[in-house]
């Protein structure tokens, strides 16, 4: 049972290079998140994509796009990656909106030189 | 504006110790409090749902109870296995959105 795959696992970048997140999930879910989790910040909401072809800002939406490819996948992008960008990267996915069960995967570890 | 605390950030027990990790929030109109459950290096996992005060869950050591102003997370016996991070989660009427507490750090010593 996969779930919800994320790759890469680990990356590391200069500042200002530019890379992309990609997540997929197998369980025909309609909503899908990005989240950063930072110490002391807890788990906040990049964007999230409501259903295929719909995407909306979350909390901390400066300095990423998102791209929902299909109903399987959901990508995040950083176009110029500066240092406050460090920080562990988490894709969910649910069955909708409204409801609090997330499957989430297994994380990605950003570092920005 | 919907606010999640958790305490204590970190706990430390003896394997059979029992104790409660609590999440206070405030928020308007609550649409359900979600406990989730994280390994190092892994992604949360979730837990309960509770919907209204009064309302109980129990999984196998752990049990979720939830008032109008907080909820509880009771560990009965803990087992070193119990070791994770805990977080809360509630969803507010007014914006919808999920907002998670910083978690609790528990450490069950054999």
């Amino acid at each position: 049972n996969a779930g919800v795959t994320q790759t890469p696992k680990f990356q590391v970048l200069k500042t200002g290079q530019s890379m992309t997140l990609q997540c997929a999930q197998d369980m025909n879910h309609n909503s899908m998140y990005w989240y950063r989790q930072d110490p002391g910040m807890g788990l906040r909401l990049i964007y999230y994509s409501a259903s295929e072809g719909t995407t909306d800002k979350g909390e901390v939406p400066n300095g990423y796009n998102v791209s929902r490819l299909n109903k399987r996948e959901f990508s995040l992008r950083l176009e110029s990656a500066a240092p406050s960008q460090t920080s562990v990267y988490f894709c969910a996915s649910s069955s909708g909106t409204t409801t609090g069960e997330l499957f989430f995967g297994e994380g990605s570890r950003l570092t920005v030189l | 504006e919907d606010q999640v605390t958790q305490s204590p950030e970190a706990l430390r027990l003896q394997e059979g110790e029992s104790s409660s990790l609590n999440c206070s929030y405030t928020v308007s109109g609550l649409r359900g409090l979600f406990w989730y459950r994280q390994d190092p290096g892994k992604g949360p996992e979730f837990l309960f749902t509770l919907y209204s005060a009064g309302e109980e869950k129990e999984k196998e050591r752990l049990k979720a109870t939830l008032t109008k102003k907080e909820s509880f997370l009771h560990i009965t016996a803990p087992k070193p296995e119990d070791s994770a991070t805990y977080l809360c989660a509630v969803r507010g009427g007014n914006t919808g959105k999920l907002i998670f507490g910083q978690g609790t750090t528990l450490q069950v010593k054999p």
